[in-house]
């Protein structure tokens, strides 16, 4: 079975300062997409970045980047210049690219970051 | 620009009552659907997912049901709720983009079952 690990159930970090969080994940597919989701205390989930596998340049969205490493099956979330705002649930999530992926999306269990002022 | 609506927005129901949430999409046709759960402190598990209207696909055998009457509507129901079915449900939706769905989430429902 597939699997999303995320490995730091919390994370703390200074605002404007940078921060990193892990997901790691199991698959024996070749072709697939990854993406982080925030969930702030207001709980709606909300598409932060996402990659695609075949793409060996890391996505990036502002403040957002990852470092994907396909080999070792690793995909990062690094923020940049901390805000306030950022403090957040992070999930990491894989899903299937073929024709209708239809809701195979993983989720990992969450890492729980904290912006301190 | 497209939106998801769920209604409502908290509920609190005892065991063994009948339940009905709602999700609508707008801005968009012909959606896939999908219905997930998070229980307290957990991840999210998906429960239903709907490539068009009247096809329902269940991921998990459980006491709830969906139901896409419209296009652009999806019913999570249940018959009689259990206490294991609180949560917080979350309603999504995904159109093909590039040659994957991203989906998006609704704001969701808090479910406690008393």
């Amino acid at each position: 079975a597939q699997t999303v690990t995320q490995s730091q159930p919390e994370m703390s970090v200074q605002e404007a300062e940078t921060v990193t969080l892990s997901c790691t994940y199991d698959t024996s597919e070749s072709d697939y997409y990854l993406f982080w989701y925030k969930q702030p205390p207001s709980r709606q989930m909300i598409l932060v970045i996402r990659q695609e596998a075949y793409k060996q340049q890391n996505a990036t969205e502002n403040r957002f980047s990852v470092n994907f490493q396909k080999a070792a099956k690793s995909f990062s979330l690094k923020i940049s210049d901390s805000q306030l705002g950022d403090a957040a649930m992070y999930f990491c999530a894989k899903t299937r690219n073929y024709g209708g992926s239809q809701g195979n999306l993983i989720f990992g269990k969450g890492t729980k970051l904290s912006v301190k002022p | 620009s497209q939106t998801i609506h769920q209604w409502p927005a908290t509920l609190v129901q005892p065991v063994g009552s009948p339940l009905s949430l709602e999700c609508t999409v707008e801005g968009t046709s012909n959606p896939n659907l999908y219905w997930y759960r998070q229980a307290a402190g957990r991840g999210l598990q998906l429960l239903f997912y709907s490539v068009g209207i009247g096809q329902i696909s269940s991921e998990v055998p459980q006491n709830l049901s969906a139901s896409r009457p419209q296009d652009r509507q999806f019913i999570l129901s249940s018959k009689k709720l259990l206490l294991s079915d609180s949560g917080f449900y979350l309603c999504a939706w995904s159109v093909r983009l590039g040659a994957t769905d991203t989906q998006y989430f609704g704001p969701g429902t808090r479910l406690t079952v008393l």
